[in-house]
């Protein structure tokens, strides 16, 4: 089946620190693939999405790229903020047919330090 | 954008008893929602799919009989947990499919945080 692994935090940095998660994923065919967001107590904020190979998502200063010879969609910031704390999800969903269920890695936690 | 609106952010609750959690689309119509549960410090745990006017589809080891699911229109769906216990403390979120595949393709509700005592 579908999975979605994600690098395991807790990842602390900085401010203006450049900020890596790796994500990789197994699917069939050409999933569609989401980074969200979670502040403390929250819901989960969309952050960026691609849906097809080389598509580069990006909001905020984030940026994730769609690769699909390394099944890859790791999220990328190169000065990150205070503000940017939040736990941060990767996310995919298949591609065709009637399956709109995200399947979500664990999750990774990032403290941004002042 | 779509909003959904869920509520109570927050409930204590007594062992035995039961609790509703609603999931409003505030300005879309939800012929799809999901309800997830989420662990402290884990990840999202889809729970059940619901279509509006149909029972939901529940994930295997979730137990139905105790997590009712209710989507009567295209606007409102609802978790009740039935006699809740303290083992059934979790956040619960709720999310939308958005029709037709928008560029977000799917908007969450803010979370209920249940604790039962």
């Amino acid at each position: 089946g579908d999975s979605v692994t994600q690098m395991e935090g807790p990842v602390t940095l900085s401010e203006e620190a450049f900020l890596t998660i790796n994500c990789t994923y197994t699917a069939t065919g050409y999933p569609s693939l989401f980074w969200y967001v979670q502040y403390p107590g929250e819901g989960l904020q969309l952050l960026l999405k691609a849906t097809k190979a080389d598509d580069k998502g990006s909001n905020k200063g984030f940026e994730a790229t769609y690769r699909k010879e390394t099944t890859s969609f790791h999220l990328e910031k190169g000065s990150v903020q205070v503000s940017d704390s939040a736990v941060y999800f990767c996310a995919l969903r298949p591609s065709g047919g009637s399956n709109y269920k995200l399947t979500f890695g664990k999750g990774t936690l990032l403290t941004v330090n002042p | 954008g779509a909003v959904v609106s869920q509520h109570p952010s927050r409930v204590i609750c007594k062992s035995g008893t039961s609790v509703k959690i609603e999931c409003r689309s505030l300005d879309f119509q939800a012929t799809t929602m999901f309800w997830y549960r989420q662990f402290p410090k884990q990840s999202l745990m889809l729970m059940a799919t619901s279509n509006e006017g149909s029972k939901a589809t529940y994930e295997q080891g979730v137990e139905k009989d105790k997590f009712l699911i209710n989507h009567a229109s295209l606007t409102l769906s609802t978790l009740t947990v039935a006699s809740a216990h303290p083992e059934d403390s979790s956040f619960y979120i709720c999310s939308a499919r958005l029709e037709p595949a928008t560029k977000d393709g799917y908007t969450f509700g803010s979370g209920t945080r249940l604790t039962v005592v």
